[in-house]
């Protein structure tokens, strides 16, 4: 399977920065999905970044909030602008196995703290 | 939209103890079931994916099942290392992952 790269691992920040996650896998794929795990819930879809096209974004998150950065087939940035202490949650990147097989395949995660 | 209910929310298990948790879904032309594991402070690890209804996967002392409603993920005789949280997603026709809350398993030695 598909292995991936995630960090920064954990940060705290100031409310009204940014911070910039970065994931890079170890093999090219076309979609690489983000996704906010929020203290004691489940995974919710961010947006979905295709390598030469735009970011396709879920009900309730926006661009300008989250904007995502896909250069190439292994490597892709999401952003978080302009934070409030709601914005602390856990975030992760992932893509679905080339291989196949092995369903989708999560980096380790971010753990954000808005402070 | 497709959902996904997971229960119970926690299970607390005695060493041995065998137990099923259980996740009901509805999905707009299911593609797929996952079954993740996720440990504290880390993303979720890739269990098994099942297809169609009747189809049944194995993995060491856990095994998961597909029915048109639910999916079950069956702990045998589990051990403290099995403790972890247990995530269930549903791939509609769209291609999205939709996931649901999860259940916590707690084994005691």
């Amino acid at each position: 399977s598909a292995v991936i790269s995630q960090k920064p691992s954990r940060d705290i920040c100031q409310r009204g920065t940014s911070l910039t996650i970065q994931c890079q896998v170890d093999s090219q794929v076309t979609m690489m999905f983000w996704y906010r795990q929020q203290p004691g819930q489940s995974l919710t879809l961010i947006a979905t970044a295709n390598q030469g096209s735009e970011a396709t974004y879920e009900s309730g998150f926006v661009i300008d909030k989250f904007p995502i950065s896909r250069p190439n087939l292994t490597f892709s940035t999401l952003t978080v602008s302009n934070m409030s202490p709601e914005d602390s949650s856990i975030y992760l990147c992932s893509v679905e196995d080339p291989g196949g097989g092995y369903g989708y395949t999560f980096g380790s995660g971010t753990r954000l703290t808005v402070v | 939209e497709d959902q996904v209910t997971q229960s119970p929310e926690a299970l607390r298990l005695q060493e041995g103890e065998s137990s099923s948790l259980n996740c009901s879904y509805t999905v707009s032309g299911l593609r797929g079931l996952f079954w993740y594991r996720q440990d504290p402070g880390k993303g979720p690890e890739f269990l098994f994916t099942l297809y169609s209804a009747g189809e049944e996967k194995e993995k060491e002392r856990l095994k998961a099942t597909l029915t048109k409603k639910e999916s079950f993920l069956h702990i045998t005789a589990p051990k403290p290392e099995d403790s972890a949280t247990y995530l269930c997603a549903v791939q509609g026709d769209d291609y999205k992952l939709s996931f649901g809350a999860g259940t916590t398993v707690t084994v005691r030695a």
